[in-house]
């Protein structure tokens, strides 16, 4: 069946590049997404790339898609303690008559200042 | 503002009782889900639903159920039969079916047993 996984912490200093990662497993996934989750709130929707495509560039973030490693990384340039959140990669499948997301684990981002 | 709301923030269920938590949202969205949360398992489906009067079960359906009567609301009771409702449920919605399936959550609910 479809998994998402994602490493559970990752702490870096302000002013620092945090990489989170995300492997998943379902090579039809069509669309990969990267929400951001802060404490006792419900998720945000940071960005998102389509399938056919290895990078995407939205101000600080960069999001790199490798399709066959099935590998999703998440970078965020110049980290600042407002981004100290939880941070979750999902992947859209088609599953007969609908479609689902699934969310990994998520990654915890400590940001130091 | 458009947005999903979520009510009450904080519910606490007694033994055997039923609790029933609130979502709409104003978005027109044709579907909408309920996931749970607990630490270091990310978000499981409980249910969803695609169109008014029709819903699917997710994952873990078992001891919850839906309704929806009006594309606008979406509420979920957990049940006696959950036993271990303690967790963060949250709500969402997404336009239209298809591959790019974004999907807007609520703040959540954070449910407790007394």
């Amino acid at each position: 069946g479809e998994d998402v996984e994602q490493s559970l912490f990752l702490s870096v200093r302000e002013g620092d590049s945090s990489v989170i990662n995300c492997t998943y497993t379902d090579s039809s996934s069509t669309y990969l997404y990267w929400y951001k989750q802060e404490p006792g709130a419900g998720l945000q929707l940071l960005t998102y790339i389509f399938s056919n495509m290895d990078m995407k560039q939205d101000q600080r973030l960069t999001v790199l898609l490798n399709k066959k490693d099935k590998h999703l990384s998440l970078r965020i340039a110049d980290t600042q303690t407002g981004d100290s959140a939880i941070y979750f990669c999902a992947e859209s499948t088609l599953g007969g008559a609908t479609n689902k997301l699934i969310f990994g684990t998520g990654t915890l981002l400590a940001v130091q200042p | 503002d458009g947005g999903i709301t979520q009510s009450p923030k904080y519910l606490f269920r007694k033994e055997g009782q039923n609790v029933t938590l609130s979502c709409e949202q104003n978005l027109n969205h044709d579907a909408m889900y309920w996931y749970r949360q607990d630490p270091g398992q990310g978000l499981r489906l409980i249910y969803y639903s695609q169109i008014v009067n029709d819903f699917q079960k997710g994952d873990i359906a078992e001891g919850y159920s839906v309704s929806r009567e009006k594309k606008e609301s979406f509420p979920l009771t957990v049940t006696s039969a959950q036993k271990n409702p303690t967790a963060f449920y949250l709500c969402a919605s997404s336009p239209a079916r298809g591959p790019k399936n974004i999907q807007y959550f609520g703040a959540g609910t954070r449910l407790s047993v007394l």
